[in-house]
């Protein structure tokens, strides 16, 4: 495995349901990122966790819990969430430093297609 | 996402030269990213500036001014591949874990 890779890549729940997404990173880098995409809309930074520890969290429903059990893997918990909750959510990893040559770009997985019913 | 501005479409012929223009917030600038994003696919790095000046990578190049908070994309010898979603981010402050911030995306469509 290379890469950042997302699972489940479809996911249709209700309401009511309880989900999680998960992400996992084989790229050594020490933060993870929770973006949002919907349509004709930017991408919606939702979360990010530097070194395990959660530094950004962008006004975020309480229906989307993080978490980060260590630096190669971020979940996204998902509970009672609306049908505009319905989106394309998309993890990410990047090396948290700009020494040397690093950039800091971000390197994205293919995304979990939720849809909410 | 952060007064980040780039054109929602644009289209241009195989072969041809297109730029893609960006604006974005000045405050608190540390860095402009381009990234492609083909329908169904993960967004993909294209290009990074911090610095002003012109950043060349094959058929793409992007351009900085960090004093009128402008970047653009060109791309050279347009190819059907090309079509695709571009998006222009500017990333954080250190203090807020290095995210980027992303435009909505300009959706250029290649013609033959």
């Amino acid at each position: 495995e290379t890469g950042v890779t997302q699972t489940p890549r479809h996911l249709v729940m209700g309401m009511t349901n309880k989900k999680s997404l998960k992400c996992e990173q084989h790229l050594g880098h020490n933060a993870m990122y929770w973006y949002k995409q919907s349509a004709k809309k930017p991408l919606e930074l939702m979360f990010v966790y530097s070194l395990e520890e959660r530094v950004e969290n962008n006004s975020v429903p309480s229906r989307f819990s993080p978490e980060c059990p260590n630096s190669s893997h971020l979940f996204l918990h998902l509970h009672t969430l609306q049908p505009e909750d319905s989106a394309l959510y998309l993890c990410a990893s990047s090396q948290d430093s700009l020494a040397g040559a690093n950039t800091g770009e971000l390197f994205f997985g293919e995304g979990s297609r939720l849809t909410v019913l | 996402g952060q007064n980040i501005d780039q054109p929602t479409e644009m289209t241009a012929t195989e072969g041809a030269i297109v730029q893609i223009n960006c604006t974005y917030q000045t405050s608190g600038f540390n860095g402009l990213f381009w990234y492609q994003q083909h329908a169904g696919e993960a967004p993909t790095f294209l290009s990074y500036n911090v610095l002003d000046g012109l950043e060349e990578k094959g058929r793409f190049s992007s351009f900085l001014s960090r004093s009128k908070g402008y970047s653009y994309l060109l791309l050279k010898e347009l190819q059907m591949k090309d079509s695709a979603s571009y998006l222009c981010a500017r990333r954080d402050p250190p203090n807020s874990g290095y995210a980027l911030n992303f435009g909505k995306g300009t959706s250029l469509l290649v013609t033959p």
